[in-house]
């Protein structure tokens, strides 16, 4: 079983859409939580942290459910600049690697 | 202030030729993360890595596969070697303290997309 699962997609939305993207995560020992974002042949950049109290920006609101082990990143308004894979990331303390774990990413494609 | 600076950004290499793939991490910062990405796939850590030590390596291939953080100059990612299965994106990323943070995780240099022909 993988330590990050994602859906692959690709989620194909028209602009204005709202989509959401969830992932699981198998150790429960995990600490922090973050959404990156990738544009194509491009490194990830962070899109924002996650919390169990939830946090939005903007268009973005991220939720982190730690008894289910699920992480969800919902977007309103979509814009054709959403284009992008998502990757859902975790960092595992108690294994004592000093490192992140990512997903393999959704994709995500808005149409005009 | 420059962020994580990897270079080359495309290096093509022959098989069996070594590949030399260079990190600067951000000003101030002392730790050092090497990760791969293969095609159609998702990021994969290599090694973590602080001035003068590799910390975890758990990461690495067991033959081929290097990397070193010295006291002055960039960490150094080798590759000996190479085979057409190390093609890849190899990314870079540093943090001032070996906690990563949990508001900002870390921030990735552009990469090095190493071919091998």
């Amino acid at each position: 079983r993988k330590e990050v699962e994602q859906d692959p997609g690709p989620f194909n939305v028209p602009e204005g859409a709202t989509v959401a993207f969830n992932c699981t995560y198998s150790n429960s020992a995990s600490q922090s939580f973050f959404w990156y974002r990738q544009d194509c042949r491009k490194e990830p950049k962070l899109l924002m942290s996650v919390y169990s109290s939830g946090n939005e920006d903007g268009r973005f609101t991220a939720q982190l459910n730690r008894a289910s082990q699920y992480i969800s990143l919902l977007i309103r308004d979509s814009k054709l600049s959403d284009s992008a894979t998502y990757l859902c990331v975790v960092n595992e303390l108690d294994t004592g690697r000093r490192a992140l774990t990512f997903g393999s990413g959704t994709r995500l494609q808005v149409q005009p | 202030n420059a962020g994580v600076m990897q270079n080359p950004r495309h290096l093509v290499r022959r098989r069996g030729q070594e590949a030399r793939l260079r990190c600067s991490p951000m000003k101030g910062h002392s730790h050092v993360y090497w990760y791969r990405q293969l095609p159609e796939e998702g990021l994969k850590f290599m090694v973590y890595l602080q001035k003068e030590n590799i910390i975890d390596e758990s990461g690495m291939p067991k033959e081929r596969f290097s990397a070193e953080f010295p006291k002055e100059g960039p960490s150094i990612l080798r590759i000996q070697q190479v085979v057409r299965g190390d093609s890849a994106a190899y990314f870079c990323a540093s943090s001032p303290t070996q906690a990563i943070s949990r508001v900002d995780g870390y921030t990735f240099g552009s990469g090095t997309r190493l071919t091998v022909v």
